[in-house]
């Protein structure tokens, strides 16, 4: 299995919804990341697990918290989003944070 | 800090090559990559280059200059779907740095 699974791929919902997105890897990989690409922009980055510890948070507001329930699985919660927030999230996994990555699919995220 | 500079946007000929460059100024180096990304997809891993010189792999060659800080990706014969965004990415020599990304450069591969 050398793919990053992220989960849904398409999700809609209001300001008020509390709602998770998903990302699975079954590669051994034990860093992962969640990226925010807005469009025509490249990925920014918001965490970066390694190890199943979270080890950098680039300032994101808290409406978005992160879960590393094990080394395969990475989850972002997402509670009373902004409009702005619609974008692209990818998920990334590499070996350690010195390889480079591979990427989930993404979920395209829409708040109304 | 970090910078990483190529063209926003760049249109080439069905069956023509074209080379998009990448410029970077990085606090250590370790490796540069080159991601290829279609409209609402992730992107997808091209190319690797740590030590100087031009690495082939088919229809596409990247070469890095580590004394310039310089790096290009070569795309030969051109196809439509070769139309997308071509991302440069950097690592710095620590290794718990992630990887930092250019801006992008579109391509459109017109007929």
């Amino acid at each position: 299995d050398t793919e990053v699974t992220q989960t849904p791929k398409h999700l809609v919902m209001g300001m008020t919804n509390k709602k998770s997105l998903k990302c699975e890897q079954h590669m051994g990989h034990r860093a992962m990341y969640w990226y925010k690409q807005k469009a025509k922009k490249p990925p920014e980055l918001m965490f970066v697990y390694s190890y199943e510890k979270l080890s950098i948070n680039e300032s994101v507001p808290s409406r978005f918290s992160p879960e590393c329930p094990n080394s395969s699985l990475l989850n972002l919660h997402l509670h009373a989003l902004q409009p702005e927030d619609s974008a692209l999230y990818l998920c990334a996994s590499s070996p350690d944070r010195s390889y480079g990555y591979t990427f989930g699919s993404g979920t395209r995220l829409t708040v109304v | 800090g970090q910078n990483i500079d190529q063209p926003t946007e760049m249109t080439a000929t069905e069956g023509a090559i074209v080379q998009i460059n990448c410029t970077y100024q990085t606090s250590g180096f370790n490796g540069l990559f080159w991601y290829q990304q279609h409209a609402g997809e992730a992107p997808t891993f091209l190319s690797y280059n740590v030590l100087d010189g031009l690495e082939e792999k088919g229809r596409f060659s990247s070469f890095l200059s580590r004394s310039k800080g310089y790096s290009y990706l070569l795309l030969k014969e051109l196809q439509m779907k070769d139309s997308a965004s071509y991302l440069c990415a950097v690592r710095s020599l620590s290794g718990n740095t992630p990887l930092v990304f250019g801006k992008g450069t579109r391509l459109s591969v017109i007929a």
